[in-house]
């Protein structure tokens, strides 16, 4: 089992928002930064670190941490952020990286 | 812009050692982390270990005793050896670009894998 603990399956009406969730102990020293892979394609960075959104990327994204549990929004998502979503950081010991097991998004 | 490619066997024999190479293009590999992750059919993503531009490793524990990751840099090239695998390591192999950076405000660390390649289905029969 993944150090990074994520809800198998989260789902939410298009154009409301969402959010995904990642849990770890990790996390309260290390932010997560978040992937979006859609079906046979290679996972894409759409969030690094506290809330870094890379070229590209729709400003409906958004992160943000606390405590433990480091957040993935989507405010206002569409049917093209229909996907499964990863988040990654360190596992406890601060040396490795890890994923979290993944999030399949549903919009409804 | 810089574009990653892995190349490498489909299939491997049980036992054998599975080698990958990924090809940078487009940028220089002297500098940055550079990572191998893999994603068994219907799972999650698992980070397998990377190498820094200076040469210094780091991989994953459950892993660390089958892996080694190798940089050539005069052909902007890393690559992937993982040894006596079994059909536990049936899966789609890709190679990613990773920085590790410091938030100066907070005092907190993160990571991000921002280039990824296409990714490499490597089959080993059971």
């Amino acid at each position: 089992s993944s150090e990074l603990t994520q809800d198998p399956a989260v789902s939410g009406a298009m154009g409301h928002t969402v959010r995904i969730t990642c849990q770890g102990d990790s996390l309260r020293n290390y932010y997560a930064s978040w992937y979006q892979q859609k079906p046979g394609q290679a996972p894409v960075l759409v969030i690094s670190g506290k809330n870094n959104r890379p070229s590209g990327i729709p400003d409906r994204f958004s992160g943000s941490s606390s405590g433990n549990t480091a957040s993935l929004t989507i405010t206002g998502a569409q049917a093209e952020d229909e996907a499964d979503y990863y988040c990654n950081s360190r596992d406890s010991s601060g040396d490795h990286l890890v994923f979290g097991g993944g999030t399949k998004l549903t919009v409804l | 812009q810089v574009q990653l490619q892995e190349s490498g066997p489909g299939l491997v024999k049980p036992s054998e050692t599975l080698s990958l190479t990924c090809t940078v293009s487009g940028g220089s590999i002297s500098s940055y982390y550079w990572s191998w992750i893999r994603q068994p059919p219907g799972k999650g993503l698992e980070w397998i270990g990377y190498i820094y531009y200076s040469g210094s490793t780091k991989y994953n524990p459950s892993l660390k005793s089958r892996v080694t990751i190798s940089l050539d840099t005069s052909k902007n090239q890393f690559s992937l050896k993982l040894r006596s695998v079994t059909a536990a390591d049936t899966a789609v192999y890709y190679c990613a670009r990773n920085s590790e950076q410091y938030d100066f405000l907070t005092g907190r660390y993160f990571d991000a894998f921002d280039l990824w390649g296409q990714g490499t289905m490597v089959t080993v029969p059971s």
